[in-house]
């Protein structure tokens, strides 16, 4: 069966740090990948989508990036993190029309 | 643009009791509607879609192009069902790259 790993699953950082969290699937083969994120009082919002390896779409201007150095990894990062990066992430998988399958999430911290 | 809204953000109702919990969305094409239900510490996981018809847990949605709606609905509450929903429209035949409403928290009291 398929599963899927995010971590870390805590993490408070101070501003201008960087950032890197990462995400890997089990049990498929060329999933398509999804960064969410969740600020406080928001719905959840897609960052950023991946169908392949290097390919990355961007939903949002904003201060992070995306990577997909292998077929089930996918990895979200910043340079200098903004007291706006605060939230909660979660990454996600599918396969076709049949539902996105998300991570336990990752909730960032930015002091 | 492309919207969903769940226009509440707490819903309680008794044990027994019918549960609905709307869903409204704004799409000009062909849309791919969804639940996501999130209980106490576990993980976002789906719960249905509307091209499957079905039935998970005792839950059923309708989707009703004339009103743009996609409610929950589920005829008798049990207490397992508290929790946070999600609707979410699909908006990819490729990527399925999901907009989610705010959420409704769901209540069920004993």
């Amino acid at each position: 069966s398929q599963t899927i790993h995010q971590w870390p699953a805590t993490l408070v950082q101070p501003v201008g740090s960087p950032l890197s969290l990462e995400c890997t699937v089990e049990g498929t083969s060329n999933p398509n990948l999804y960064w969410y994120r969740q600020a406080a009082g928001r719905g959840l919002q897609l960052l950023f989508y991946s169908v392949g390896i290097g390919q990355i779409s961007s939903e949002v201007p904003q201060n992070l990036s995306a990577s997909r150095p292998q077929d089930r990894q996918f990895i979200l990062s910043s340079k200098k993190l903004l007291l706006s990066d605060s939230g909660f992430y979660l990454c996600a998988w599918s396969y076709g029309s049949g539902g996105s399958y998300f991570g336990p999430g990752t909730r960032l911290t930015v002091t | 643009a492309q919207r969903v809204t769940q226009p509440e953000k707490l819903l309680s109702v008794f044990k027994g009791a019918p549960v609905e919990l709307k869903c409204n969305y704004s799409y000009s094409g062909s849309p791919e509607l969804f639940w996501y239900v999130q209980y106490s510490r576990q993980r976002l996981q789906l719960l249905l879609r509307h091209i499957s018809r079905e039935s998970i847990k005792g839950f059923t949605a309708d989707l009703n192009k004339g009103e743009t709606s996609f409610h929950l609905k589920k005829p008798f509450a049990q207490e397992e069902d508290s929790a946070m929903y999600y609707c979410a429209l699909s908006t990819s035949q490729g990527a399925q790259k999901l907009v989610f409403g705010q959420g409704t928290r769901l209540t069920i009291n004993p």
